[in-house]
């Protein structure tokens, strides 16, 4: 089992939809947790970046952390063809080197 | 640009060749991470420096992979005698420490024919 699930779609939404992406993870420990957007044959680029239990918004994206049901979320308001892309979720533990575990990648598409 | 770069942008080499790869990061960064990407996977951590030491190193850096951060400025990792199984994307990233967000580059594509 890996340490960070997430569905890898794809999802096909029509465009001004609400999207939610979600990942579940089995280490406890984690505190720092992302989402970052990655078009085809590019670099991931953040999006969220959030600690411990709680909401986040910024613009048209609110993510959310459920440390108690080991479960977070993006959402994606009035989604644009421009969102199609794949979105990482990727988390980490305090202290220690920082380094990110990722689940698969979401896979999205937004069509008009 | 005064985001992280990485070069060459692909790289395409026969089974059994040497390569290397350079990353530069975000000039104020301390701290520079390597993962590997394969398709319909996310990174997977396979190294990571603070200035110029090497902190940590994952069970996928193969004694074929090394990795040098010899000014704590930018990074190389080398692939000695490249396999197929070696061809995937391999991304740079770095952040300042503690803590901070972690950015990407646009990453090299590696293809082992």
């Amino acid at each position: 089992q890996k340490e960070v699930e997430q569905d890898p779609g794809p999802l096909s939404v029509p465009e001004g939809a609400i999207v939610s992406l979600n990942c579940t993870y089995s280490n406890s420990a984690f505190q720092y947790f992302m989402w970052y957007r990655q078009y085809s044959r590019k670099g991931p680029e953040l999006l969220m970046y959030t600690y411990s239990s709680g909401n986040k918004e910024d613009g048209r994206f609110t993510a959310q952390v459920d440390k108690s049901s080991k479960y977070i979320s993006l959402f994606i308001r009035d989604s644009q063809p421009s969102d199609s892309a794949t979105y990482l979720c990727a988390m980490r533990l305090t202290g220690g080197g920082n380094k990110l575990t990722f689940g698969t990648g979401t896979q999205l598409k937004v069509e008009l | 640009d005064t985001g992280v770069s990485q070069d060459p942008r692909h790289k395409i080499t026969k089974r059994g060749q040497n390569v290397t790869f350079r990353c530069d990061p975000i000039s104020e960064h301390n701290r520079l991470y390597w993962y590997r990407q394969t398709l319909g996977q996310g990174p997977e951590f396979l190294t990571y420096f603070q200035n110029e030491a090497q902190l940590e190193k994952s069970r996928l850096l193969s004694d074929r992979f090394s990795a040098e951060r010899p000014k704590g400025s930018f990074s190389t990792l080398e692939i000695q005698r490249t396999e197929q199984g070696d061809s995937a994307m391999y991304l740079c990233a770095s952040d300042a420490s503690p803590g901070g967000e972690q950015f990407f580059g646009p990453g090299t594509r590696l293809t082992v024919l």
